[in-house]
């Protein structure tokens, strides 16, 4: 099993539509939460972080945790042609204070 | 403010050869990471500095990929020889420690490695 599972996609969504992406993880001793947005050819760059349970909104985007389940996701709302990229979930390991990354989910807005 | 730097943006070289990528890390970021991103995957570790120190090199290909911070600014990534293998995306990162940890890494452009 790997440490941080994604789906690998396509997710494809109309533009305006919500944009829902998912992450489970293995290491329950997990605090710490990452989703990084990466545009094909560039490197990872950071959208939000979570550290509590619930969720945590900036702008258009949500982040939800839920560590019972050892699940985290990403919301976008009114999604944009411009937010077609791979989302990259990252968590930190509980030792170490590393950040291990999952393989990535792409979307595709269609406008 | 800069952000974190790395040359050069790609190399190609024949495999056996030596390759040596740099990275400036954000000012005042004392922990340093390389990342190593194959095709299709996320970024994997290859090791962790915190300052000068070398504090997670597991992941790191010890017999012909070497790494150095000399006074803990700039970093410094070899890999001799090179294989065919090693072809990916090399990336720096930098994180500030804050209360809860870090609040994640800024990574850099990275360096596109392609052995032929």
């Amino acid at each position: 099993q790997k440490e941080v599972e994604q789906n690998s996609g396509p997710l494809s969504v109309p533009e305006g539509a919500i944009a829902s992406l998912n992450c489970t993880y293995s290491d329950r001793g997990s605090q710490s939460f990452f989703w990084y947005r990466q545009y094909s050819g560039k490197s990872p760059e950071l959208i939000m972080f979570i550290y509590s349970n619930g969720d945590k909104e900036d702008g258009r985007f949500t982040a939800q945790l839920n560590k019972a389940s050892q699940y985290v996701s990403l919301l976008i709302r009114d999604s944009q042609p411009s937010d077609s990229a791979t989302y990259l979930c990252a968590v930190n390991a509980e030792y170490g204070n590393k950040l291990v990354f999952g393989a990535g989910t792409i979307l595709r807005v269609k406008s | 403010e800069a952000g974190v730097v790395q040359s050069p943006r790609y190399k190609i070289i024949e495999k056996k050869q030596p390759v040596a990528f740099w990275c400036n890390p954000i000012s005042g970021h004392n922990t340093l990471y390389w990342y190593r991103q194959n095709l299709g995957q996320g970024p994997e570790l290859l090791i962790r500095y915190e300052n000068e120190e070398a504090v997670d090199d597991s992941q790191l290909p010890k017999d012909r990929f070497s790494a150095e911070r000399l006074k803990g600014v700039d970093s410094t990534l070899k890999i001799q020889p090179a294989e065919l293998g090693d072809s990916a995306v090399y990336l720096c990162a930098s994180s500030q420690e804050g209360r809860q940890g870090h609040y994640g890494y800024t990574f850099g452009s990275g360096t596109r490695l392609t052995v032929v």
